[in-house]
């Protein structure tokens, strides 16, 4: 079945450094979304991608869409503490719902003030 | 801003005992819903589709006779945990994708199943 491999699982960094996390499945996608969970929390919706190579930003959020749509990146440009959470990427296979989701193990940010 | 809502948010139960979880979509309609399953510290796995006025859609792995849904309506579903066990607690999560205005997917706030 399709797997969605992310990395780092972890990732520590001082305040005002950046941040990236990636993301690869094992089949082409239909689109790709992101996701943020706070310690506690539910998964918040961040963003979806859909065309190939497409990037989209929100603020200090940067999110990559590969050429393939096979991966997929999310940059934070100078963290902030308020960035601290799990950000995952989920897909959806091609053919199937949009939001039929398979989730990467997430990568866990936190940052240093 | 739409809101998917969960209840109850915790519940604690026996060994044994069957445990319905609700799953509400309060500001639109949706025809589809899942659920998933977290474990701490893990990722999320989608466990089924619902689907209104027709059968769940299970995942391979997922017993449909232990994790019953139904989507009652087109703003409601509840998975249904039957004779639930130690190894059944874990954080279960709904979603439900709203396609307008935004093509947006959202996530309940989650329920916390601890079985004793």
């Amino acid at each position: 079945g399709q797997q969605v491999m992310q990395i780092p699982q972890y990732q520590h960094v001082q305040e005002g450094e950046d941040f990236t996390t990636y993301c690869n499945s094992s089949t082409t996608l239909s689109n790709i979304q992101w996701y943020k969970q706070r310690p506690g929390g539910h998964p918040v919706f961040l963003i979806q991608l859909v065309k190939s190579g497409e990037v989209k930003k929100q603020k200090r959020l940067t999110f990559q869409f590969g050429e393939a749509k096979k991966n997929s990146s999310l940059h934070i440009t100078a963290t902030q503490t308020t960035d601290v959470g799990t950000y995952f990427c989920a897909g959806a296979n091609s053919g199937g719902s949009n939001y039929k989701l398979t989730f990467g193990k997430g990568t866990l940010l936190t940052v240093n003030p | 801003g739409a809101v998917v809502s969960q209840h109850p948010s915790w519940v604690i139960c026996k060994s044994g005992t069957s445990v319905k979880i609700e799953c509400r979509s309060l500001d639109f309609q949706a025809t589809t819903m899942f659920w998933y399953r977290q474990f701490p510290k893990q990722s999320l796995m989608l466990m089924a589709t619902s689907n209104e006025g027709s059968k769940a859609t299970y995942e391979q792995g997922v017993e449909k006779d232990k994790f019953l849904i139904n989507h009652a309506s087109l703003t409601l579903s509840t998975l249904t945990v039957t004779s639930a066990h130690p190894e059944d607690s874990s954080f279960y999560i709904c979603s439900a994708p709203r396609l307008a205005p935004t093509d947006t997917q959202y996530f309940g706030p989650g329920t916390r199943l601890t079985v004793l």
